[in-house]
């Protein structure tokens, strides 16, 4: 079965500043998918980047970028600029190409701080 | 609707009490999922639920969980006879069909259950 771990159960960064966020995960396919959700204390889930295995560039949406390495079946969030409203629980999460199920690490609370 | 609608978003019940959650999600998503959120802990899945396909239900954790979609659209999710460990933020999700190509999932904003 395939997981995902996320070592930092909590960060701080100055506003303006760029934060890592780092995730591994585990598996024996080939393909799949990873993303990175978002969760303000609203609770409400929000995709923030989604990134394809089989793509070697590293997916980018506007201050969020990340960082896949497949051998090393890692997959960092960097936050550039960070803003008072990325202050939320991060959560990095892994699909099978053709599954229906997502699999969610643990997540790290982010406080970015004015 | 707009946006995924979970219901009610506060719940506190006594233990061995049952208990229904509601999921009303976006107009035309065919794919429902429910997952649970413990203090401190990610999202574990429960069941997943695709058009008329029988639900997938590998991830509920013991026979007193139990959920139903009714005419492919609301989902309600019950646990009888709860537990104090049932404690958790119960997450619902909604996606378009062919999800296998997207990976993006609406949530709601979840019920959080209280058991005393």
């Amino acid at each position: 079965a395939q997981t995902v771990t996320q070592s930092q159960p909590e960060m701080s960064v100055q506003e303006a500043e760029t934060v890592t966020l780092s995730c591994t995960y585990d598996t024996s396919e080939n393909n799949y998918y990873l993303f990175w959700y978002k969760q303000p204390p609203s609770r409400q889930m929000i995709l923030v980047i989604r990134q394809e295995a089989y793509k070697q560039q590293n997916a980018t949406e506007n201050r969020f970028s990340v960082n896949f390495q497949k051998a090393a079946k890692s997959f960092s969030l960097k936050i550039s600029d960070s803003q008072l409203g990325d202050t939320a629980m991060y959560f990095c999460a892994f699909k099978e190409e053709y599954g229906n199920k997502l699999v969610f690490g643990a997540g790290t609370i982010l406080r970015v701080k004015s | 609707g707009a946006g995924v609608s979970q219901s009610p978003s506060n719940k506190v019940t006594e233990k061995g009490k049952d208990v229904e959650l509601r999921c009303d999600p976006i107009s035309g998503h065919t794919a429902l999922y429910w997952y649970r959120q413990s203090l401190g802990q990610g999202l574990e899945f429960l069941i997943y639920f695709q058009g008329n396909s029988a639900p997938d239900k590998s991830g509920l954790p013991s026979d007193r969980f139990s959920a139903e979609r009714t005419g492919g659209s609301v989902s309600t999710l019950t646990i009888q006879r709860t537990q104090q460990e049932d404690s958790a933020v119960y997450l619902c999700a909604s996606s378009l069909a062919g999800f296998a190509n997207t990976g993006e999932l609406f949530f709601g904003e979840g019920s959080r259950l209280t058991v005393l």
